[in-house]
């Protein structure tokens, strides 16, 4: 099935440590998204992308990184210098950056301890 | 900023009970979106909205753009126990791609 596949589910890490979050899709979609949820907010924009090796920054993308060298994946980085990382992270894909709907994964849920 | 406020923020109503949630953008959107999100889940996306005063709908939900492109709604008819979660409106302003999201309006149902 298509879809897109966002690991681990869980995460626990230790402050200071920096995180990589693993988005796959095998929709064959352009544009890629990182969005973060926090208890009782809409999704914030981190990072999108609409084409490989090619990536902008959101509307909080300070202590993140991200890269786009193979279409079907978007791995994000948490860094240390992420003030506040704990969050439920998701990665959303569509066909074009412009176009129509986007396609979530599940989710990952990070808690730094 | 482009901003999207959503109202009512929680909504809890009886089974069999009509739900309307309300987007708001302060400037005029070339498009909006809407999501449901279930609890413990991911967005799903709903319906897209693109044309001034178009209205839209699914089985019970009824989906409407405002005149300006500054508004919609969300409207549910006689809500069931399956349509518990969190609905999302998000819009696109002009060439800015960036989808902008409300904060969403979380409804629960009582059978």
């Amino acid at each position: 099935d298509g879809g897109i596949t966002q690991s681990p589910k869980y995460l626990f890490r230790k402050e200071g440590q920096n995180v990589t979050l693993s988005c796959e899709q095998n929709l064959n979609h352009d544009a890629m998204y990182w969005y973060r949820q926090d208890p009782g907010q809409g999704l914030r924009l981190i990072y999108y992308s609409q084409i490989v090796n090619d990536f902008q920054k959101g509307d909080i993308a300070e202590g993140y990184s991200v890269s786009r060298e193979k279409k079907e994946s978007f791995p994000l980085t948490v860094t240390s210098a992420q003030k506040n990382p704990t969050a439920f992270y998701l990665c959303a894909s569509s066909t074009a950056l412009t176009v129509g709907e986007l396609f979530f994964g599940e989710g990952s849920r990070l808690t730094v301890l | 900023g482009q901003q999207v406020m959503q109202i009512p923020q929680y909504q809890h109503v009886q089974e069999g009970e009509d739900f309307t949630t309300y987007c708001n953008s302060s400037t005029t959107l070339s498009n909006i979106q809407w999501y449901k999100q279930r609890p413990g889940g991911h967005p799903v996306f709903l319906i897209q909205l693109v044309k001034s005063g178009e209205v839209k709908k699914q089985k019970r939900l009824t989906f409407q753009f405002g005149e300006a492109k500054k508004n919609s709604s969300l409207h549910i008819t006689a809500t069931q126990t399956t349509d518990v979660g969190t609905y999302f409106c998000a819009g696109i302003k002009g060439s800015n791609y960036k989808l902008t999201f409300g904060k969403g309006t979380l409804l629960t149902v009582n059978p």
